[in-house]
């Protein structure tokens, strides 16, 4: 997991703030995944990007977020105005190439905790 | 709506037993990946499979492909303690645009 990193590791929000998670793919990935998982659940997809570009946001809650991966540095997701929903842990996978079959690196998360 | 089921959802065995996790669905997916997940990190990818029927081999986990690449499983020989984890299956959809669709997930106990 070490590469695909994200930071920070646990994010604590009131109710209210906003919240920015920020994720670096492995070297030489350009395809960017975000996913959620809430307690109890299992992984859900949020967002598919490349570089500047969003592919797929079918799994984005149409209200409050975004995600970005821009030509330099890391790719955000960005929650706005967070709820105590909000709280889960939010995983960041990279690939070298588009498509499922070639599996994905994830890194270890943010656990952000809406208080 | 894709779904996958993985039972089942908990396992506790002893040190040497053999156990067997299943991943099923009513869809078609194009891809089936496994991956292994421990307490306050991401998942680990264990392996990809695309061709139904098709089996791979990670030294003790045996994975398979349903021919009809609806389902999956996979089987773990003589389990040992640091097989203990959460084990989720993921699906790739036939669009191709890198979602996965995951199962709950099997949570492995593996007693010394």
């Amino acid at each position: 997991n070490a590469g695909v990193m994200q930071n920070p590791r646990h994010l604590v929000r009131r109710r209210g703030q906003e919240a920015r998670l920020r994720c670096s793919p492995m070297k030489g990935h350009s395809h960017v995944y975000w996913y959620r998982q809430l307690p109890e659940e299992g992984l859900k997809f949020m967002v598919y990007l490349q570089k500047e570009n969003i592919i797929d946001e079918s799994g984005m809650p149409k209200e409050r977020f975004s995600a970005e991966f821009p030509k330099e540095g890391p790719s955000i997701l960005r929650i706005q105005q967070v709820v105590r929903g909000d709280s889960a842990a939010y995983f960041c996978a990279s690939s070298p190439q588009r498509g499922e079959g070639y599996g994905y690196t994830f890194g270890s998360g943010t656990r952000l905790t809406v208080v | 709506t894709q779904l996958l089921e993985q039972s089942p959802q908990f396992l506790s065995i002893q040190e040497g037993e053999n156990l067997t996790v299943y991943c099923n669905s009513s869809s078609v997916f194009s891809s089936l990946q496994w991956y292994r997940q421990e307490p306050g990190e991401g998942p680990v990818l264990l392996v990809t499979v695309v061709t139904g029927g098709e089996v791979k081999k990670l030294k003790r986990l045996t994975f398979q492909f349903g021919d009809a690449r609806k389902d999956s499983s996979l089987h773990i020989t003589a389990a040992q303690p640091g097989d203990t984890g959460l084990y989720l299956c993921a699906g790739g959809g036939s669009s191709n645009t890198g979602k996965l669709i995951f199962g709950q997930g099997t949570t492995l106990q593996v007693k010394p």
